[in-house]
């Protein structure tokens, strides 16, 4: 029962590289979320998804491009890595059924550090 | 610009003793307040939600606290035990918005002393 599931788990990065985020549920979920947490920020919406093949932007989605091309799978990339996108990144998926936004499941975190 | 504020940012207790949390909303169509219970290296699973139109739900030792007047909603751990030891996020989304994006506020670190 693997539910929502980050890879990788952990990353280091040299500035202007790039890399993406993979986070796959198993749940046949519409919505997918993909947040950032910083300490005394707390959680942070970057991009979102209400289906297959549809994004949207979320509150901070300067430097960030996402894809849904799969129901189950939602990619966030990272074209050119600078210092201020270390952080831990949260996937998140809902089934919403047409009366709210639902309970969120999250996976466990993928910690990423830009040197 | 933060829609969603909390505080305290940090929170100390003794076993038995009842922390409180206070989020505060700037967004009057907000209406689904869910708050989230984060242990160290997992991702946030949700606790309890209200809507509001009712002023208080409990679930367990869980209470939320909702004041539609002062835009404002708290939580309430009763009898807190070092389980709880734990990040709590409050969050305020629009219920009826498809999508259903979900704001969160800063957090509050919890640490529940034996």
């Amino acid at each position: 029962n693997a539910g929502v599931t980050q890879t990788p788990k952990f990353r280091v990065l040299k500035t202007g590289q790039s890399m993406t985020l993979l986070c796959a549920q198993d749940m046949n979920h519409e919505y997918m979320y993909w947040y950032r947490q910083d300490p005394g920020m707390g959680l942070r919406l970057i991009h979102y998804s209400v289906g297959e093949g549809t994004t949207a932007k979320g509150e901070v989605p300067d430097g960030y491009n996402v894809s849904r091309l799969k129901k189950q799978n939602f990619l966030l990339g990272l074209e050119s890595a600078a210092p201020s996108q270390t952080s831990v990144y949260f996937c998140a998926s809902t089934q919403s059924v047409g009366k709210g936004p639902g309970e969120l499941f999250f996976g466990e975190g993928s910690r990423l550090t830009v040197l | 610009q933060q829609q969603v504020k909390q505080s305290p940012q940090s929170l100390i207790v003794q076993k038995g003793g009842i922390p409180i949390i206070n989020c505060a909303y700037e967004n009057t169509a907000f209406d689904y307040f869910p708050w989230y219970q984060q242990f160290p290296g997992k991702g946030p699973a949700l606790l309890i939600a209200i809507r509001p139109d009712v002023s208080e739900k409990k679930e367990g030792r869980f209470t939320i606290s909702f004041n539609k007047s002062a835009k404002q909603f708290s939580l309430h751990i009763m009898d807190s035990q070092p389980g709880d030891s734990a990040t709590y996020f409050c969050a305020a989304s629009i219920f009826g918005n498809q999508g259903g994006k979900l704001i969160f506020g800063q957090g509050t670190e919890l640490s529940v002393k034996p």
